[in-house]
C-alpha cells in the first residue's frame, strides 16, 4: 500500500515550452501533496505544499507563476513548469500525505526534467 | 531555524563491515526523525522513523537508528553492509506540532559506496 506514482519519469523539452508533471496517490487519498526539487548531488528542497481544493503554498524564493501547482482531486496533483529554461532542469519529486494521517509522507519515484 | 546536518558527504565501507551514518539536528523540541534511502535516479524510500517511545528504532533492510536527545542525534546503523546498500542516504526532521507533522527538512545526504 501507500504507492505514489509520477508521470512522466523523464522528459526533455525545448526552452520556452511548458511541461506538466503528474503525481498520483494510487491506493490512498491524499489531502496534502508536496513538491520537491533536487539538483545533482544535492538534497531535496521543498518547493510548495498543495492541499486538495485550495491554492498551493509556495516556499520562499519559488516563483508561483513559473511553477503552477494544481491539486484538483484527492489522488492527483500536477506541477506545470511554464516557459521552461535550462536552469529549470532538475529532478522533481512529489510526496503525498494520506488523508487520515498527520505524520506520514510517501514519495513518488521522481521526474527528471531536461530543458535544452 | 531548524536544520539537519549530515557531516559525512561520502563514506566507503567494505561489504560485510558495519556502518554508521551520522545525523544531527537543530530544533527546539523533539521533532519527528526519518532516514530515507535514494538509489540513483529514483525517489526516496523510507528506512525508518522515530516519533516517540523507544529511542532505538528498527527499520527495513536491517537498518536501525538511535535517537539521542542529549546529542540531538539520530545516527543510522547497520551491522553488516551488503553491496546493494550502496545509495544516497538522507536524514530528515519534521517539526512536531502536538502530533501533527510539519514539513520535512532534509540533510544534504551521505553517499554510501560498498567495496567488494
Amino acid at each position: 500500500g501507500a504507492v505514489v506514482s509520477q508521470h512522466p519519469s523523464w522528459v526533455i523539452c525545448k526552452s520556452g515550452t511548458s511541461v506538466k508533471i503528474e503525481c498520483r496517490s494510487l491506493d490512498f487519498q491524499a489531502t496534502t501533496m508536496f513538491w520537491y526539487r533536487q539538483f545533482p548531488k544535492q538534497s531535496l528542497m521543498l518547493m510548495a505544499t498543495s492541499n486538495e481544493g485550495s491554492k498551493a503554498t509556495y516556499e520562499q524564493g519559488v516563483e508561483k507563476d513559473k511553477f503552477l501547482i494544481n491539486h484538483a482531486s484527492l489522488t492527483l496533483s500536477t506541477l506545470t513548469v511554464t516557459s521552461a529554461h535550462p536552469e529549470d532542469s532538475s529532478f522533481y519529486i512529489c510526496s503525498a500525505r494520506p488523508r487520515d494521517s498527520y505524520n506520514e509522507q510517501f514519495f513518488g519515484p521522481g521526474t527528471r526534467l531536461t530543458v535544452l | 531555524a531548524q536544520s539537519v546536518t549530515q557531516p559525512d558527504i561520502h563514506i566507503t565501507v567494505s561489504e560485510g563491515a558495519s556502518l554508521e551514518l551520522r545525523c544531527n539536528y537543530s530544533y527546539g523540541a523533539t521533532p519527528y526523525l526519518f532516514w530515507y534511502v535514494q538509489s540513483p535516479g529514483q525517489g526516496l524510500q523510507l528506512l525508518l522513523k522515530y516519533f516517540s517511545g523507544d529511542t532505538l528504532v528498527q527499520g527495513i533492510k536491517g537498518f536501525e537508528a538511535e535517537f539521542k536527545r542529549s546529542q540531538s542525534s539520530f545516527n543510522l546503523r547497520k551491522p553488516s553492509v551488503h553491496w546493494s546498500d550502496a545509495a544516497e542516504y538522507f536524514c530528515a526532521v519534521a517539526p512536531n506540532y502536538g502530533g501533527s507533522q510539519g514539513n520535512l527538512i532534509f540533510g544534504k545526504g551521505t553517499k554510501l559506496s560498498v567495496k567488494p
